[in-house]
């Protein structure tokens, strides 16, 4: 298994729910990755879990809260989200500190 | 913190003509320069990645070049087809160890003209 998977694709929450964003590799990885997104910019690094262990937290707000329960997967918490969190969510995992690959991405829309 | 600038931001190209997409970055510790392609809707893909040890790396139509001297990369793409369409953004990243950060340029629109 060459991927890294995301679900689900697409979400539609209210900015007074509670959701969760899910993200699975098989490849033996050792780090895991949050990226976000907007329109037509750069992925933006969020969190960086290595050997399990949050390693990088790039000053995100507490409403995001990240998880990795274990090796392969990695969850992402969301709550009270404002509609400028809108954007797609993309997983990514590497092994060495350098090629990082990505998963399809979760297209998040905040109303 | 490292800064990469990328040029330029949109680019239209005849099919079978080439296109360079150029980089550069403020942090002479980068050692590591991957290009992501992303297409509408889809995931960033690497298509090509460079160490600083090297200057050039070919991948069938795909080349990338380094000049450390002068802190910039290219990304070369040769005979152009129509899927080659896309967002190509480069990136850079730092030595230390732990240091897990990729600076993203801020993307090329590339469309290829049939």
């Amino acid at each position: 298994d060459t991927e890294v998977t995301q679900t689900p694709k697409h979400l539609v929450m209210g900015m007074t729910n509670k959701k969760s964003l899910k993200c699975e590799q098989h490849m033996g990885h050792r780090a895991m990755y949050w990226y976000k997104q907007k329109a037509k910019k750069p992925p933006e690094l969020m969190f960086v879990y290595s050997y399990e262990k949050l390693s990088i937290n790039e000053s995100v707000p507490s409403r995001f809260s990240p998880e990795c329960p274990n090796s392969s997967l990695l969850n992402l918490h969301l709550h009270a989200l404002q509609p400028e969190d809108s954007a797609l969510y993309l997983c990514a995992s590497s092994q060495s500190q350098d090629v990082k690959y990505f998963g399809p991405g979760t297209r998040l829309l905040v109303l | 913190g490292e800064n990469v600038e990328q040029h330029p931001s949109t680019l239209s190209v005849q099919e079978g003509d080439s296109a360079v997409i150029k980089c550069t970055y403020s942090d002479s510790a980068s050692n590591y320069f991957p290009w992501y392609k992303q297409e509408l809707g889809k995931r960033p893909q690497l298509i090509i990645d460079i160490r600083s040890n090297v200057g050039e790396k070919k991948d069938q139509r795909i080349a990338v070049t380094l000049n450390k001297t002068a802190k910039h990369f290219s990304l070369h793409i040769t005979e152009t087809q129509p899927e080659d369409s896309a967002v190509y953004f480069c990136a850079a990243k730092g030595p230390n160890f732990g240091n897990e950060k990729l600076t993203f340029g801020t993307g090329t629109r590339l469309t290829i003209i049939p």
